[in-house]
């Protein structure tokens, strides 16, 4: 149990275009979803805290204009990258926070995502 | 300067070696995760602890609150156990994850 499906797994795409990522929870409810970027060699670095049904909480530094989170549902959250550029070619991974037994923290795959 | 650092960065072992990765933190906690990542990327988490000690297969977890640190054994370590692993704090204030750098491990057949 406790199951969070990420897609695409890896993207390629232009430069100025938009690119959607998909995080849902598959065999539960999950209220709270957060966003990550993860460099290589570098540890997992928090992007915003998505609630359902509320506005994504967004850490110092991340735009949150250009990272569009929405969580309309208590199984999907999704994060859009507007407006592409090569610097934001990382790896994007979620997470879901299961707030009833067994409790914890559960990851997506990722998504490695290329701007050319 | 992180709030969560682990120790060593890198490690390699034989298989079959016994292997300890350490994990401090500055922090106050609700919860410290172990979690292993994969060169696919993908993060499974290994375990979720608040106090004393869990043992899954050949692995286990201890976490000292009063130290503020933890440490992951694999015990008989295999070639398939080579991945990242990281070490994640739970603050008890805001409730967010802090994650350490990871420790690469590559075991040797």
């Amino acid at each position: 149990g406790a199951v969070v499906s990420q897609h695409p797994s890896r993207v390629i795409c232009k430069s100025g275009t938009s690119v959607k990522i998909e995080c849902r929870s598959l065999d539960f409810q999950a209220t709270t979803m957060f966003w990550y970027r993860q460099f290589p060699k570098q540890s997992l670095m928090l992007m915003a805290t998505s609630n359902e049904g509320s506005k994504a909480t967004y850490e110092q530094g991340v735009e949150k204009d250009k990272f569009l989170i929405n969580h309309a549902s208590l199984t999907l959250s999704t994060l859009t990258v507007t407006s592409a550029h090569p610097e934001d070619s990382s790896f994007y991974i979620c997470s879901a926070r299961r707030d009833i037994s067994p409790y914890g923290y559960t990851f997506g795959s990722g998504t490695r995502l290329t701007v050319v | 300067k992180n709030e969560v650092e682990q120790s060593p960065q890198n490690l390699t072992a034989q298989e079959g070696e016994f292997i300890t990765i350490n994990c401090s933190y500055s922090v106050g906690i609700s919860a410290l995760h172990w979690l292993q990542q994969h060169p696919g990327g993908g993060i499974v988490s290994l375990f979720m602890l608040s106090s004393g000690k869990k043992k899954h297969g050949r692995l286990i977890a201890t976490i000292n609150i009063q130290e503020k640190h933890s440490s992951l054994h694999i015990t008989a370590s295999h070639p398939r156990d080579s991945a990242v692993y990281i070490c994640a704090v739970r603050g008890s204030t805001l409730g967010r994850l802090y994650f350490g750098r990871g420790t690469q491990l590559t075991v040797w057949p």
